[in-house]
């Protein structure tokens, strides 16, 4: 089993729908969660970070679910713009200094 | 944009030669991470380092092996290239790599292939 899954989709969604993303681990000692926004042929960027209480960055929120071991995103109003990979990672383990790990990623496809 | 820049951007080598990767890490940020990226994958983290030592890996060869100098630039160098190393390596630059889960910065990447 993959210690960070993700579906893969890839998710086909209308202008101004709400989609949601889920993302499992395995490693009950991560502390810390990363939503990354990944466009074809670049780099990851930081979308935001996870919290235990949510939070919460215009359209995006980002829920953690300790006790699954799941983390989400929520995206409302779609946008053509918000078409690309999703990466969430963990991380935070003590010890394990920065590291993150990464699911595989989840496709968003925007579409008019 | 991150501040954290790699080069160089692209680079073609032969099986069996080696590369040296290099990058910069934003302004303040004191420990650098590199991690490969194969196509519909994600990130694969290789190691960090923190102060100029390695201070994590992954499950990656001891043909991967990485520098931090004073000013906590990186190398990344990877002997006798495999077809399989093909793939976008990406440095990731933070701060207190002692401590556990502050925020990468990822810079633009390295595309490697290797033929």
């Amino acid at each position: 089993r993959k210690e960070v899954e993700q579906d893969p989709g890839p998710f086909n969604v209308p202008e101004g729908a709400t989609v949601a993303f889920n993302c499992t681990y395995s490693n009950s000692a991560s502390q810390s969660f990363f939503w990354y926004r990944q466009d074809c042929r670049k780099e990851p960027k930081l979308l935001m970070s996870v919290y235990s209480s949510g939070n919460e960055d215009g359209r995006f929120t980002a829920q953690l679910n300790r006790a699954s071991q799941y983390i989400s995103l929520l995206i409302r109003d779609s946008k053509l713009s918000d078409s690309a990979t999703y990466l969430c990672g963990s991380g935070g383990v003590t010890g394990g200094g920065n590291k993150l790990t990464f699911g595989t990623g989840t496709q968003l496809k925007v579409e008019l | 944009e991150t501040g954290v820049t790699q080069s160089p951007t692209h680079l073609i080598k032969t099986r069996g030669q080696q590369v040296t990767l290099r990058c910069s890490s934003q302004s303040g940020h004191n420990t650098v991470s590199w991690y490969q990226q194969a196509l519909g994958q994600g990130p694969q983290f290789i190691f960090q380092y923190y102060r100029e030592e390695e201070n994590g890996r992954g499950n990656f060869p001891p043909r991967f092996s990485g520098l931090q100098f004073p000013n906590y630039s990186s190398e990344l160098n990877v002997n006798a290239l495999e077809l399989d190393d093909s793939a976008l390596y990406l440095c990731a630059s933070s701060w207190g790599g002692q401590n556990s889960g502050n925020t990468i910065y990822f810079g633009e990447g390295s595309w490697l292939t290797v033929v």
